[in-house]
């Protein structure tokens, strides 16, 4: 049965950088459309980019671009989120999620905390 | 894209049945075939419950079931449980999640 496990998170100050990783298992990670959602504290989910298998087809929704960068590394099974210039906003769980197709997020990790505050 | 609009809540008995909607637009619920519904119970991560409009995963109940008319879909549970108090989101393609609905089992 497929796994994904995020890490990465943490407390960090408004304008910095955090790197999250994404590491899968259990199936087949390069034939899978890859996924971030966000939720914060009592709030409800929110997509945040996704990439195709080859890593060549890339979407983000419009409040992270040029912030965020969504990327993998098939060999290594692994789907990473680079966020930069942090703000009090980005302050939520971060899921990564396998995409079935059109939008049916069928495998989601456990998710890691972000907190950004100073 | 701005978000599918869910009743903020809705509650029932057990036994009973419950109804929830998510409320689009032509260019996403009434344009595609393609709505999801996923439930989350506090502090876990969500888990596909329909897809497709109204097909379910291997392991999902059947009084679970998923239908849409026009711009609008819905999640009927039947036979309500307690084990169904949770919160439950729509999704539709591409990547537009609802507002989310907690159910509570009176």
């Amino acid at each position: 049965e497929g796994q994904l496990v995020e890490s990465g998170g943490g407390l960090v100050q408004p304008g910095e950088s955090l790197r999250l990783s994404c590491a899968a298992s259990g199936f087949t990670f390069s034939n899978s459309w890859m996924n971030w959602v966000r939720q914060a504290p009592g709030k409800g989910l929110e997509w945040l980019a996704n990439v195709n298998q080859h890593g060549t087809v890339i979407n983000y929704v419009d409040s992270v671009k040029g912030r965020f960068t969504i990327s993998r590394d098939n060999s290594q099974n692994s789907l990473y989120l680079q966020m930069n210039s942090l703000r009090a906003e980005d302050s939520a769980v971060y899921y990564c999620a396998t995409d079935k197709a059109y939008s049916t997020f069928d495998l989601w990790g456990r998710g890691t905390l972000v907190t950004v505050s100073s | 894209q701005s978000a599918l609009t869910q009743p903020r809540s809705v509650s029932g008995s057990p036994g009973q049945s419950v109804t929830i909607s998510c409320t689009g637009t032509s260019n996403n619920v009434g344009r595609y075939n393609y709505v999801s519904w996923y439930q989350q119970y506090p502090g876990r991560a969500p888990k596909l419950l329909i897809f497709d409009v109204n097909k379910r995963p291997s392991g999902v109940p059947d009084r679970f079931s998923g239908s849409k008319s026009g711009n609008t879909a819905s999640l009927t549970i039947a036979g309500l449980q307690a084990e169904d108090e949770a919160d439950y989101y729509c999704c539709s393609y591409a990547v537009t999640f609802g507002t989310g609905t907690q159910v509570t089992v009176l």
